[in-house]
């Protein structure tokens, strides 16, 4: 788990707060990744970025605003939130998104619930 | 769209026992397919990776197969230990696309 790292580990916010997630990789790699992995569905991805720029946005509200300052670190700021939005939310790197051999490193997650 | 799914969704069995986790995928553009391991409340931890022009891929008890053509994939697991406990996850990444394709997991207890 030391390749990617995301803080915090869990977090509860009330709808109406302003929280943001962090997830910081040591890889070296070149792309990062938001997934949320909610309750009895599929590991979902929300963003993509590339060299610092994004590249996919999977429909996600915007309620998540997300930001990558560098390659190697990735924000996810939340605001008024909803209560179906708590989930596990995962962070990811590789060397090159869309490359053909490139191989996804995921970090531990930060577990939300929105009260 | 390409769809995964996994079946099945839970699994339980003593230990020592060899068995078979299944995952099926609709679209076989496919760069390659990747067999994760998901402890509770826990991130993901790649297991094997194999590309779409391999057929199978084998780590320690680990032996993961791939028939593009059927869209299906196999991880077989051989004298199973109850650190094996977990949830297991497969995914796909599509040919042109950055992202993976996750199925549901199954998940997976092996009683002492």
């Amino acid at each position: 788990e030391t390749g990617v790292t995301q803080t915090p580990r869990h977090l509860v916010m009330g709808m109406t707060n302003k929280k943001s997630l962090k997830c910081e990789q040591h890889l070296g790699h070149n792309a990062m990744y938001w997934y949320k992995q909610s309750a009895k569905k599929p590991l979902e991805l929300m963003f993509v970025y590339n060299f610092k720029e994004q590249t996919e946005n999977n429909s996600v509200p915007s309620r998540f605003s997300p930001e990558c300052p560098n390659s190697s670190h990735l924000f996810l700021h939340l605001h008024t939130l909803q209560p179906e939005d708590s989930a596990l939310y995962l962070c990811a790197s590789s060397q090159e998104a869309g490359a053909v051999s490139d191989t996804q490193y995921f970090g531990p997650g930060t577990r939300l619930t929105v009260l | 769209k390409q769809e995964v799914t996994q079946i099945p969704a839970a699994l339980s069995v003593p230990e020592g026992e060899n068995l078979v986790l299944n995952c099926s995928f609709t679209d076989s553009a496919i760069y390659n397919l990747q067999w994760f391991r998901q402890d509770p409340g826990k991130g993901l931890t790649s297991l094997l990776l194999i590309q779409s022009s391999q057929r199978e891929q084998t780590s320690g008890r680990l032996n993961a197969s791939l028939d593009k053509s059927s869209g299906r994939s196999t991880l077989y697991i051989a004298a199973s230990q109850p650190g094996d406990s977990a949830t297991y996850l497969c995914a796909v990444r599509v040919q042109g696309a950055q992202k993976l394709v996750f199925g549901q997991g199954t998940r997976l207890t092996i009683n002492p």
